[in-house]
């Protein structure tokens, strides 16, 4: 019964591949996002979706495509990884509303060699 | 664009103690502003959630207080335990009218020694 799953936890891989987090939730929320924590452990935010429309685009390159198949899903395809990806990537949602507090996955520990 | 500053060096107390964590922010102030645990190799966990209109925030054995003027808040945990032992970060609100996405410190690393 876990409210945000992300899949895979660990990914390890080779610059230039393209690979894809998967992130679901089954809270019911309207609004998902990706947040990066790099290793200073700063939390970042990357995208944002509101009932499956783009409503946040941080300064992410391009190589980076969120995809929202439906409200409970929100997906993250990364293509020609570089070094500087490495990172943790967390998934999260929340209800309607200015003050809710954000439901995070645990994390996908990207690993580019 | 918002700064957050916690203190990234770890905050090391003995178990019955209360652990105090700051938590300063520049530029706008924030209309609210939230802490969250963090455990190795998890995602963050919502704590509590303060108004700037609320000058403190208690739930169990965790106060949050905020002061605007002074652009701070204080993470209180009372009668610490071994099991408090996390890294807490502290959150705020975009600017009003702005698109909605929280912005965290780096977070402190609290160890509660038995």
């Amino acid at each position: 019964d876990t409210a945000v799953s992300q899949t895979p936890k660990y990914l390890v891989t080779q610059m230039g591949n393209d690979k894809s987090i998967k992130c679901e939730q089954n809270l019911g929320h309207d609004t998902m996002y990706w947040y990066k924590q790099d290793s200073k452990k700063f939390l970042k935010i990357m995208f944002s979706y509101n009932n499956k429309e783009l409503i946040i685009n941080e300064t992410v390159p391009n190589r980076f495509s969120p995809k929202s198949p439906d409200k409970a899903h929100l997906n993250l395809h990364i293509n020609s990884l570089e070094l500087g990806d490495s990172a943790v990537y967390f998934c999260a949602s929340s209800p309607a509303g200015a003050n809710s507090p954000l439901h995070f996955g645990n994390g996908t520990r990207l690993t580019v060699t | 664009s918002q700064k957050i500053e916690q203190n990234s060096e770890a905050l090391n107390i003995q178990e019955g103690k209360t652990a105090t964590l700051t938590c300063n922010y520049t530029n706008y102030s924030p209309a609210y502003l939230q802490w969250y645990r963090q455990d190795p190799g998890r995602g963050p966990v919502f704590l509590l959630l303060i108004r700037e209109n609320e000058k403190e925030k208690r739930k169990e054995r965790l106060k949050v207080t905020f002061d605007t003027t002074l652009k701070q808040s204080l993470f209180h945990i009372t009668a610490s335990q071994p099991a408090d032992s996390a890294t807490y970060l502290c959150a705020l609100d975009p600017p009003r009218g702005g698109r909605r996405a929280l912005t965290f410190g780096s977070g402190t690393r609290l160890q509660v020694q038995p």
